[in-house]
């Protein structure tokens, strides 16, 4: 079975810093785009940001270039999210998913990890 | 970055069908077969329901289909039942040197 299981998220006050990570099993992980999509509360989903497989081609939201640094570690079957600067509009659930095809489109997601920034 | 353009709400009763439009620009949905649909329970991982603007994962319900014309992609649901109410995005891959991928606004679905 496909698991992706987001860990690292918690309270952390304006400026700071998080690093959030998605463990994955079930498929064959260095061929996968991997992606970070977000949900704000009461909000509805944005893409942060998806790094391809060998972890050349990386892009960003706007709203986060300059601040996230997406990575992965093909040896691990994992993906991190490195998020600096944090602002309270980065409040949030984050997703971890996968794209099979590289076409944008996110096959299996993780259940997700809280994010909260907060004075 | 632009979000794609979907409907807040919809509603429909047990059995109807309904459709959900999502409207982008020809640097999205126009220019690429790349459209995407989620379904969201709150509380839950989004779940693929259409992927390449009409295929179907395995194990999704033949009731869910997509469609696109020109840049307005559209998700039609048949036989509506009370566990299709939740939130549907859609979503396109999207041609720039700095972006992948944008998501519609979302829309609430309410089976009355």
């Amino acid at each position: 079975d496909v698991q992706l299981v987001e860990s690292g998220g918690g309270l952390v006050k304006p400026g700071g810093s998080l690093r959030l990570s998605c463990a994955t099993s079930g498929f064959l992980f260095d061929t996968y785009t991997m992606t970070w999509v977000r949900q704000a509360p009461g909000k509805g989903l944005e893409w942060v940001a998806s790094i391809n497989g060998g972890g050349s081609d990386i892009f960003y939201a706007d709203s986060v270039r300059g601040r996230f640094t997406i990575s992965r570690d093909n040896a691990e079957d994992s993906m991190y999210l490195q998020m600096q600067t944090l602002r309270v509009e980065d409040t949030a659930i984050y997703y971890c998913a996968n794209d099979p095809y590289n076409n944008g489109w996110f096959h299996s997601w993780g259940q997700g990890v809280r994010v909260t920034v907060s004075s | 970055q632009s979000a794609l353009t979907q409907p807040a709400s919809v509603s429909g009763s047990p059995g109807q069908s309904i459709t959900i439009s999502c409207t982008g620009t020809s640097s999205d949905i126009g220019g690429y077969d790349y459209v995407s649909w989620y379904q969201h329970h709150p509380g839950k991982a989004p779940k693929l329901i259409i992927y390449e603007v009409s295929d179907r994962p395995s194990g999704v319900s033949t009731r869910f289909s997509g469609s696109k014309s020109g840049n307005t992609a559209s998700l039609t649901i048949s036989g509506l039942q009370d566990e299709d109410e939740a939130d549907y995005y859609c979503s396109s891959y999207i041609n720039s040197n700095t972006l992948y991928v944008v998501f519609g606004g979302g829309t609430k679905l309410t089976v009355l």
